[in-house]
């Protein structure tokens, strides 16, 4: 059984028509990720969740956005999306443990598409 | 900051070969966790295996094992006995005590010849 679903699998949007990607966990999982990966490339860390505490990174757009209304949901929220945003999201939740020993399950990502 | 280097681009290996995908790191944190992902074409990110920073023996999955050596600070992924379907990118990455997300490396593109 997936414990952690990404929908959808696949969006198109228009240029600069707001966008919401979603995630959710079975796991109860206290830390919820959010990953860009181009193509080729390796996935890049926009943002993360540890509980409600919201974690964004330096050089993460104001254009992404997000919200966790509960532990089971994460929504990616792209405000203005460019044809720079074109990528495969990834979700991701941890057990968060000191020492960072927690295993990360992935879903199986969002590629957006961007016309 | 934690760093991951993995300086392999692109890797051929002859089908029931063994292989291994090396991987370095640099990290401050004197306890930190590191990862292998699976990438098929498809898209989504599958783990194989992990190593913590004070495990003594290296850790082993199947036909996976993590090479750890922690003088060297390189964390390199064998793969035993080759298969067709181990066809993917690989990903190597890493936690540490104080950051609480993954860092991965450039990645691997493994292709194995039948």
């Amino acid at each position: 059984d997936a414990m952690v679903i990404q929908n959808p699998r696949y969006q198109v949007t228009q240029f600069g028509k707001p966008v919401t990607l979603s995630c959710s966990q079975t796991l109860n999982h206290n830390v919820m990720y959010w990953y860009q990966q181009k193509s080729s490339q390796a996935p890049k860390l926009l943002f993360h969740y540890y509980d409600k505490d919201f974690n964004n990174e330096a050089d993460t757009p104001d254009n992404f956005q997000s919200r966790r209304p509960n532990t089971s949901f994460c929504f990616l929220d792209i405000r203005s999306p460019g044809l720079g945003d074109a990528a495969m999201y990834l979700c991701a939740t941890s057990r968060d443990q000191i020492g960072g020993a927690a295993e990360a399950f992935f879903g199986q990502g969002t590629r957006l598409t961007v016309v | 900051a934690q760093k991951i280097t993995q300086t392999q681009p692109g890797m051929f290996v002859q089908e029931k070969e063994a292989v291994t995908l090396d991987c370095t790191y640099d990290t401050s944190d004197p306890s930190y966790g590191l990862f292998w992902y699976k990438q098929p074409s498809s898209g989504e990110m599958i783990f194989l295996i992990y190593q913590g920073s004070y495990d003594q023996q290296n850790a082993t999955e199947g036909r996976y094992s993590l090479n750890f050596q922690k003088a060297r600070k390189s964390a390199n992924l064998v793969i035993s006995a080759s298969q067709l379907g181990d066809s993917a990118m690989y990903f190597c990455a890493m936690t540490g005590r104080t950051a609480r997300q993954l860092t991965f490396g450039s990645g691997t593109q493994l292709t194995v010849l039948p």
